[in-house]
């Protein structure tokens, strides 16, 4: 079955960087595009940007730009999102999710990874 | 911030029937027939529930329906049940720059 594996919880500095993974499972990875959506406390979901893993075009919102990276690698099927210069607001819980076939929704999400920027 | 606007919690007792609503702009729900909606228990990945409005994932129990009249969205859950209990989303496409849309999220409780 579809699976979306992402890496564990981390801790930061303000000023540095994460990079969080996100390895696909019981689909071909490069036939679908994947997103990365964030989760900051009591708040909803908010759409950072996605990659094409059949040809690794990017796209991300505006606000986002310029200081999120995401990429793939399609030998072991696996996403990453990086993010730079973090603040306390970029303290939330970072989702990796495969948009369907259709491309008007998200099907399958990772579990989450905790992203917690403190001094 | 979020898009769409979501009450932040409803509750019903087992048995009964509960309804989500979601509204949103011109510019997403308004637009397009592309509303989904989806199950968060803590801890859990999300879970699609509802795509393209009303259509049921392979799955998903038929309990759960969904409906949009214009500019707002809903999710009904009938014969609520102990496991029904978690955070619902709703989702929309988007014409504006960014793709998806996603609601404030509303807490289900079951009494």
């Amino acid at each position: 079955q579809v699976q979306l594996l992402q890496s564990g919880a981390e801790v930061k500095k303000p000023g540095a960087s994460v990079k969080v993974s996100c390895k696909a499972q019981g689909y071909t990875f490069d036939h679908y595009v994947v997103s990365w959506v964030r989760q900051a406390p009591g708040q909803g979901p908010e759409w950072m940007g996605w990659i094409s893993n059949s040809n690794g075009n990017t796209k991300y919102a505006v606000k986002f730009q310029g200081r999120v990276t995401i990429t793939a690698d399609t030998s072991t099927s696996t996403a990453y999102m990086e993010v730079k210069s973090l603040t306390s607001d970029d303290t939330a819980v970072y989702y990796c999710a495969r948009d369907s076939s259709r491309g008007s929704y998200v099907d399958y999400w990772g579990q989450g990874t905790l992203v917690t920027v403190s001094s | 911030q979020s898009a769409l606007t979501q009450p932040a919690s409803v509750s019903g007792s087992p048995g009964q029937s509960i309804t989500i609503s979601c509204t949103g702009t011109n510019s997403d729900i308004g637009l397009y027939n592309y509303v989904s909606w989806y199950q968060h228990h803590p801890d859990k990945a999300p879970k699609l529930m509802i795509f393209d409005v009303s259509y049921r994932p392979s799955g998903v129990s038929d309990r759960f329906s969904g409906s949009k009249s214009g500019n707002t969205a809903s999710l009904t859950i009938s014969g609520l049940q102990a496991e029904d209990e978690a955070d619902y989303y709703c989702s929309s496409y988007s014409s504006t720059y960014i793709p998806y849309v996603f609601g404030t999220g509303t807490k289900v409780t079951v009494l």
